[in-house]
């Protein structure tokens, strides 16, 4: 099993840019989410997903779209990216809910906007 | 509102002492409580959950969190630091009735030899 694995690991954008981050799971998990992490602020919740076909927005959802037609993907998108929108993105998907099953995260993609 | 504060930035300890990793909540309700660490380049990984039960809670790698009601604390410990526990670490809070978690700032622990 590969787990949680995101694309690309690294990428360097322009503001205006857009961009889109895959995030794909082999473990037959129905919950998927992206975070965002920055320093000194933690980890924050962008977007998930409770099963195929369905999204739902976290706490700082503005400036993402993501969509989750399959349920082993579950893709980020910037449409016009932002230099604050520079910081490393997660993905983390589960089996049930996050409290009721441990969150399996991805190695993260560093995205930085100039 | 939910919410954790992990009131250190960074944690020093020296090899084979006892490490501490703070971790206060504040929640309506039940708490549900989890740890969370990562290690250089790398994703977060469960360590340990607290649901119900037994206020000592074990996880993975040597590490136990005490859950504290009193106290309103959940603070993560191990008896005998290693070098290779370096890491950052994260306390997390079930976010009310829903499927997602709130994670505090995080605490730097540095192990040295």
């Amino acid at each position: 099993n590969a787990g949680v694995t995101q694309t690309p690991k690294f990428r360097v954008l322009k503001t205006g840019q857009s961009m889109t981050l895959l995030c794909a799971q082999d473990m037959n998990h129905e919950y998927m989410y992206w975070y965002r992490q920055d320093p000194g602020m933690g980890l924050r919740l962008i977007h998930y997903s409770v099963g195929e076909g369905t999204t739902a927005k976290g706490e700082v959802p503005d400036g993402y779209n993501v969509s989750r037609l399959k349920k082993q993907n579950f893709l980020l998108g910037l449409e016009s990216a932002a230099p604050s929108q520079t910081s490393v993105y997660f993905c983390a998907s589960s089996l049930r809910g996050a409290f009721t099953d441990t969150q399996y995260f991805g190695p993260g993609t560093r995205l930085t906007v100039l | 509102a939910q919410s954790v504060a992990q009131p250190e930035d960074q944690v020093n300890v020296a090899e084979g002492n006892p490490l501490t990793v703070k971790c206060t909540y504040s929640v309506s309700g039940n708490p549900y409580l989890f740890w969370y660490v990562q290690y250089p380049n790398r994703g977060l990984q469960f360590l340990l959950k607290y649901i119900t039960g037994d206020n000592l809670v074990k996880g993975s790698y040597g590490f136990e969190a005490e859950f504290n009601k009193s106290q309103t604390s959940f603070h993560l410990k191990k008896p005998s630091a290693l070098v290779s526990d370096s890491a950052l670490y994260f306390c997390a809070v079930r976010e009310g009735n829903t499927d997602k978690l709130i994670f505090g700032t995080g605490t730097r622990l540095q192990v040295f030899p």
